[in-house]
């Protein structure tokens, strides 16, 4: 089945404690990227990678990292997490440049404390 | 730069009457507009897409969106509701970013649909 992958589902840390939610995709897609959601605010892009080893800062990158080292996997990484990154946590990929629409992986829930 | 409004953040209705859910949208040039849903506790999954061909766009489960470049508005409708039609629905519009299509979402209109 066509799908991307998160993993955790959801996650509790504490502030500071480094952390990776991975993302993985079976469609071969080059096009891969994270999101969250707040409430009332949509969903806003964090970073976005066009190909391997081709990555880039979306609309609110602060406090977050990314690394596309294979096509299909696309992990997220919060260094020192704080609790203003609280938030629900989306992975997407494309082909043809996004055109077509995107598939979303399930969520990933993240709490801070 | 593109964006979307969607403009009620609740619309309530009862099953079996028709559904509205509004979008308007500002784009520089002939933009690609999507509907998403999120239901409760899972992803995002495509209803429908406008890519410049016919401007009345059927999607899943029932759900049509009309493309009004002179209003510049996407509304999504669908004209009886069923009860697992609850969900949150995002209006996006794409914009072209070095490359690849960029989605820009709306803040989400959520549908709450009484027996």
């Amino acid at each position: 089945e066509a799908q991307v992958t998160q993993n955790p589902r959801y996650l509790i840390t504490v502030t500071g404690k480094k952390l990776t939610v991975t993302c993985s995709q079976n469609m071969n897609h080059e096009y891969m990227s994270w999101y969250r959601q707040d409430p009332g605010l949509g969903l806003r892009q964090i970073y976005y990678s066009m190909n391997v080893e081709v990555t880039d800062k979306g609309d609110v990158p602060e406090g977050y990292k990314v690394s596309r080292k294979e096509k299909r996997n696309f992990p997220l990484i919060l260094e020192s997490p704080s609790p203003n990154q609280t938030s629900l946590y989306f992975c997407a990929s494309s082909f043809n440049a996004g055109r077509a629409g995107y598939t979303f992986g399930s969520g990933t829930r993240l709490t801070v404390v | 730069a593109q964006s979307v409004t969607q403009l009620d953040s609740h619309v309530s209705v009862s099953e079996g009457t028709p559904v509205l859910l509004r979008c308007n949208y500002s784009s520089s040039y002939s933009p690609s507009l999507f509907w998403y849903v999120q239901h409760p506790n899972k992803g995002l999954q495509l209803l429908l897409k406008y890519t410049s061909a016919a401007t009345l766009v059927k999607g899943i489960n029932g759900f049509e969106a009309e493309f009004k470049k002179s209003e510049t508005s996407f509304h999504l409708t669908k004209p009886s509701a069923h009860m697992s039609d609850a969900a949150e629905y995002f209006c996006v519009v794409s914009q072209m970013n070095t490359g690849f299509q960029k989605l820009v979402f709306g803040t989400g209109t959520r549908l709450l649909v009484s027996p």
